[in-house]
């Protein structure tokens, strides 16, 4: 079956522009999360959305958010952005809570901005 | 706050060495899963360990959870340079979120 697939896989953008990223989970699969991954902070948590509702939030500000369609495809966006926000973004599906089923992941947007 | 700290950060070893990988917080989880991540893609779920004191074999790789569950370690017996990437563990805490680890740079030379 087909896994997790994030698009772009790729993406180069200018400081205070906005950008949107695409997930689509596997077949299934409620449960959508979304980590920031940087070499100096590791997987930071962003959201995770469960049958359309946000239902975890991490500790981002106000510019990153996120929603998930009644297919449950997800999408994060992120305004205004900044240098910082540079990283590889990783979507993560789940068929119920990650506790107890794991993640598969997909392989990511990496995000430059200059 | 909930933490998982790993140890090493990094390991540089030979072909048919032994390694040990730690896990560990002073917060109790109710499950622990390892990750490995290649470069250029998404970590993937090797292992969930939920009993205090499991043990767990996968092929050559063994994780146990801590007694207390609140660390785990993975043992890799005669690395191969296969099993190169980032392993990452991550807990499950206790508002429902998966929380990483920072990651284990593991390079094995042929």
């Amino acid at each position: 079956k087909a896994g997790v697939t994030q698009t772009p896989r790729y993406l180069i953008k200018t400081r205070g522009q906005q950008v949107t990223l695409s997930c689509s989970p596997i077949s299934g699969h409620r449960s959508v999360s979304w980590y920031q991954q940087t070499p100096g902070q590791g997987l930071q948590f962003l959201f995770e959305y469960f049958s359309e509702t946000q239902r975890n939030k991490g500790n981002f500000p106000g510019r990153f958010s996120g929603r998930q369609f009644s297919n449950s495809r997800s999408e994060m966006n992120v305004s205004t952005l900044e240098l910082g926000d540079s990283a590889l973004y990783l979507c993560a599906s789940s068929l119920g809570t990650a506790a107890n089923y794991g993640y598969t992941f997909g392989s990511g947007t990496r995000l430059t901005v200059v | 706050t909930q933490l998982l700290e790993q140890s090493p950060q990094f390991l540089s070893i030979q072909e048919g060495e032994n390694l040990t990988v730690y896990c560990n917080s002073s917060s109790v989880f109710s499950s622990l899963q390892w990750y490995r991540q290649e470069p250029g893609e998404g970590p993937v779920l090797l292992v969930t360990v939920v009993t205090g004191g499991e043990v767990k074999k996968l092929k050559r790789l063994t994780f146990q959870f801590g007694d207390a569950r609140k660390d785990s370690s993975l043992h890799i017996t005669a690395a191969q340079p296969g099993d190169t990437g980032l392993y990452l563990c991550a807990g499950a805490g206790n508002t429902g979120k998966l929380i990483f680890g920072q990651g284990t740079t593991l390079q094995v030379k042929p």
